[in-house]
C-alpha cells in the first residue's frame, strides 16, 4: 500500500524559505491519475490546504498562499516538494503531504467534483523562529 | 475562520449515537461532495467517509455520512471510547478552486 513520508528542516528563520519533501513508497507517484497535495495544521487549529501537483507538473495553489508557494515533482525519485518563501511565525505548523484523488461525478442530476485525501503522511513540525 | 462550519465540540456516552454537522455554501457543499476525516490525538488525519457516504477502506459501518443541499453530517452509532478524536469535514470549493475544511469538531466519549 502507498505510504508517504515528509522530510525537511524542523526550524526555519523568519523571511527564509521553508522546503519540505514528500517521499512516496509502495507505488509509483505517476500511476493512478492522482494529484499530490500539501496541507498544514497550526498547533491546536484546523487544517489548511496549501496546494497540489499532478505528475505532469500542473499545479493548483490556495489563493491565500499562492504568491509564496511552489510545489514541484520528481517522478524519478518518487517525490514531490514544497517551497514556501518569506515565512513568518504564522507559518509555524505541522505540514502533511497526502495523495489527492479527484474526479468529476454526477450528483443530483448534475456534475460535481469529488476530491479527497488518502493516505496522509505522518506530518512534520516546522517552526519559524530566529 | 473556516469556510465550512462545524460545532467545536460534541459528546456522547458509550453505545450512543452522535451526529456532527457541517454547513457550507453553494460553491462547496451545494455543488460538490463532502468528505470526513478523523484525527486521533497526535496523529495525522485519516479518511473516514468520501463522496458524501462512501466508507474508506477499513472504516466500520458505525460511521455514516450524508449530505443535503449545503449541509452535511457524520453519524457515529454504537459510540466507543476509541472514537474520541477531532473530526473534520472537507469539500471542493468552486470559488477557491481548491478544497476547504471545516474547523473541526472535538468528540468526547464520556
Amino acid at each position: 500500500q502507498v505510504q508517504l513520508q515528509e522530510s525537511g528542516p524542523g526550524l526555519v528563520k523568519p523571511s527564509q524559505t521553508l522546503s519540505l519533501t514528500c517521499t512516496v513508497s509502495g507505488g509509483s507517484i505517476s500511476s493512478g491519475n492522482h494529484y499530490w497535495s500539501w496541507i498544514r495544521q497550526p498547533a491546536g487549529k484546523g487544517l489548511e490546504w496549501i496546494g497540489r501537483i499532478y505528475t505532469t507538473g500542473s499545479t493548483n495553489y490556495n489563493p491565500s498562499l499562492k504568491s509564496r508557494v511552489t510545489i514541484s515533482v520528481d517522478t524519478s525519485r518518487n517525490q514531490f516538494s514544497l517551497n514556501l518563501s518569506s515565512v513568518t511565525a504564522a507559518d509555524t505548523a505541522v505540514y502533511y503531504c497526502a495523495r489527492d484523488t479527484a474526479r468529476r461525478g454526477y450528483c443530483g442530476g448534475g456534475t460535481c467534483y469529488e476530491n479527497w485525501f488518502d493516505p496522509w503522511g505522518q506530518g512534520t513540525l516546522v517552526t519559524v523562529s530566529s | 475562520q473556516s469556510v465550512l462550519t462545524q460545532p467545536p465540540s460534541a459528546s456522547g456516552t458509550p453505545g450512543q449515537r452522535v451526529t456532527i454537522s457541517c454547513s457550507g455554501s453553494s460553491s462547496n457543499l451545494g455543488s460538490n461532495t463532502v468528505n470526513w476525516y478523523q484525527q486521533l490525538q497526535g496523529t495525522a488525519p485519516k479518511l473516514l467517509i468520501y463522496s458524501n457516504n462512501q466508507w474508506a477502506s477499513g472504516v466500520p459501518d458505525r460511521f455514516s455520512g450524508s449530505k443535503s443541499g449545503t449541509s452535511a453530517s457524520l453519524a457515529i452509532s454504537g459510540l466507543q471510547s476509541e472514537d474520541e478524536a477531532d473530526y473534520y469535514c472537507a469539500a471542493w470549493d468552486d470559488s477557491l478552486n481548491g478544497p476547504v475544511f471545516g474547523g473541526g469538531t472535538k468528540l468526547t466519549v464520556l
